[in-house]
């Protein structure tokens, strides 16, 4: 069975950083791009960033690029985000998401994970 | 970067009901168009990708068409655990979801 489990969420200060991680199972991790989506308070689903399976392309959203890093080991089975930077407008629930492609650009998502809290106020 | 509207943004339908959701985009994305479900505290779901292909596992009551720039999600007989949150995504270009369509019961 793929799972997908997310950790590292938290409340945060403005400026302040924060990595997540999800550890995946069931499936051959390294086969696989992988993404990050969150979901704000009350608002839609909105793809954060991906990563392909080799590890050797990134992929952002204007909204997060300079400020988040996506980054994988592949011998660990775990994807990450280091969030730097945040601003109240990064306050969501942060999912991992297993792409059907292992290359290319982000297409869309056969699993997704629980999401974790990010929380960034004063 | 490419647009993309669902309509309704909610809808109250029952038990039993035909239901249809639409999504348009700002441009032609041929059949670059995928259909979630999502409740409140789980992870979303899969329903439709590439614009009409069932998701393993996915009830036959859920389908999808279009290309182009519209596209439908139809259920065809609601059922209870149907109610939920409902986007489109693209992923023709860069990646991005619609604003979502909430369907209660009515």
């Amino acid at each position: 069975e793929v799972q997908l489990l997310e950790s590292g969420g938290g409340l945060v200060q403005p400026g302040g950083s924060l990595r997540l991680s999800c550890a995946a199972s069931g499936f051959t991790f390294t086969n696989y791009a992988m993404s990050w989506v969150r979901q704000a308070p009350g608002k839609g689903l909105e793809w954060v960033s991906a990563i392909i399976g080799g590890a050797t392309s990134t992929y952002y959203a204007d909204s997060v690029r300079g400020r988040f890093t996506i980054s994988r080991d592949n011998s660990k089975n775990t994807l990450y985000l280091q969030m730097n930077s945040l601003r109240a407008e990064d306050t969501a629930v942060y999912y991992c998401a297993k792409d059907v492609f292992g290359s290319g650009g982000p297409n869309y998502f056969d699993c997704w994970g629980q999401g974790t809290l990010v929380t960034v106020s004063s | 970067d490419i647009q993309m509207t669902q309509s309704p943004s909610s809808l109250s339908a029952s038990v039993g009901d035909r239901v249809t959701i639409t999504c348009r985009t700002s441009q032609s994305i041929n059949s670059y168009l995928h259909w979630y479900q999502h409740k409140s505290g789980k992870a979303p779901k899969l329903l439709i990708y590439a614009a009409s292909s069932l998701q393993s596992g996915v009830p036959s009551r859920f389908s999808g068409s279009g290309s182009g720039t519209d596209f439908t999600l139809t259920i065809s007989s609601l059922q209870p655990e149907d109610f939920a949150t409902y986007y489109c995504q693209q992923s023709y270009s860069k990646l991005t979801f619609g604003q979502g369509t909430r369907l209660e019961i009515k």
